[in-house]
C-alpha cells in the first residue's frame, strides 16, 4: 500500500519570505501522480498543484512550485514571496495511476505567515 | 460557477439516528469520492464511484452507506451513527481522477 509522509507537522515564516514543505511517499508503481492541497481556515480543500510521474519537469503555478526528485521519493512544496493569505494546512496527496480512484493523503503541515 | 456543493455544513446528531449529508457537482464530472478528516490522519477514502450505478469501498467503509442513482449526485448514509464516526467529511469529484480533485466545503459532524 501507498504511503505518503509530511514531517513537518507546523512551520512559520515572515511575510515575503521563501518556504518549503516536505513530502515523502513510499511506491512501487512507476507511473502516477503527486498533488498539493491547501486548506485554509475556512476549511475548503484547494488544489495548488499537480506532477505527473513520468514528466521530469518540475510542475509551477505562479509563487508555487515542487521539487520532484522520483528517485527518492521525495515531493516538496515551494512557496515564494509568501503571502499572508498562503496560511493553511497543506496536504500532500499520491494517486497510483490513471485508473486509481483514491487519493492517499499525508498528515498535513500547518502553515503560518507571520506580518 | 464549477463547484461540489455538500449539505448540511454543520450537523450535531445522536447514536444511532440515521442521517444523509448531500453531495452535487455541476461539472458532469464521471468520478466521485467521499472521505474524512482526522487530525493526525490526514483525509481518508470511504467510498467512491466512478459512474452511475458503480460505487466501490476506499479504505474506510464501515458504517457507511453510498449511492450513485444519477450522474451529479453522491449522497453519504450513516444507518446508525456512532461518536467515532465524528468527524469533517468532504465529498470530491474529478473528470478522470489523475487530473485532480475538486472538493466540496465539507459537512462537521459530531454524533453524541
Amino acid at each position: 500500500a501507498q504511503t505518503v509522509t509530511q514531517s513537518q507537522p507546523e512551520m512559520s515564516v515572515q511575510e515575503a519570505e521563501t518556504v518549503t514543505l516536505s513530502c515523502t511517499y513510499d511506491t512501487s508503481e512507476n507511473n502516477y501522480y503527486l498533488f498539493w492541497y491547501k486548506q485554509p481556515p475556512s476549511r475548503q480543500m484547494i488544489l495548488v498543484i499537480r506532477q505527473e510521474a513520468y514528466k521530469q519537469q518540475n510542475a509551477t503555478e505562479n509563487r508555487f512550485s515542487v521539487n520532484f526528485q522520483k528517485a527518492a521519493k521525495s515531493f516538496s512544496l515551494k512557496i515564494s514571496d509568501s503571502q499572508l493569505g498562503d496560511t493553511a494546512m497543506y496536504f500532500c496527496a499520491f494517486m497510483k495511476g490513471r485508473g486509481a480512484q483514491k487519493l492517499v493523503f499525508g498528515q498535513g503541515t500547518r502553515l503560518t505567515i507571520n506580518p | 460557477e464549477a463547484q461540489v456543493t455538500q449539505n448540511p455544513r454543520y450537523l450535531i446528531t445522536v447514536t444511532g439516528k440515521k442521517l444523509t449529508v448531500t453531495c452535487s457537482q455541476n461539472m458532469n464530472h464521471e468520478y466521485m469520492s467521499w472521505y474524512r478528516q482526522d487530525p493526525g490522519l490526514g483525509l481518508r477514502q470511504i467510498y467512491y464511484s466512478m459512474n452511475v450505478e458503480v460505487t466501490d469501498k476506499g479504505d474506510v467503509p464501515e458504517g457507511y452507506k453510498v449511492s450513485r442513482k444519477e450522474k451529479r449526485n453522491f449522497p453519504l448514509i450513516l444507518e446508525s451513527p456512532s461518536p467515532n464516526q465524528t468527524s469533517l467529511y468532504f465529498c470530491a469529484s474529478s473528470f478522470a481522477g489523475f487530473d485532480g480533485y475538486t472538493f466540496g466545503s465539507g459537512t462537521r459532524l459530531t454524533v453524541v
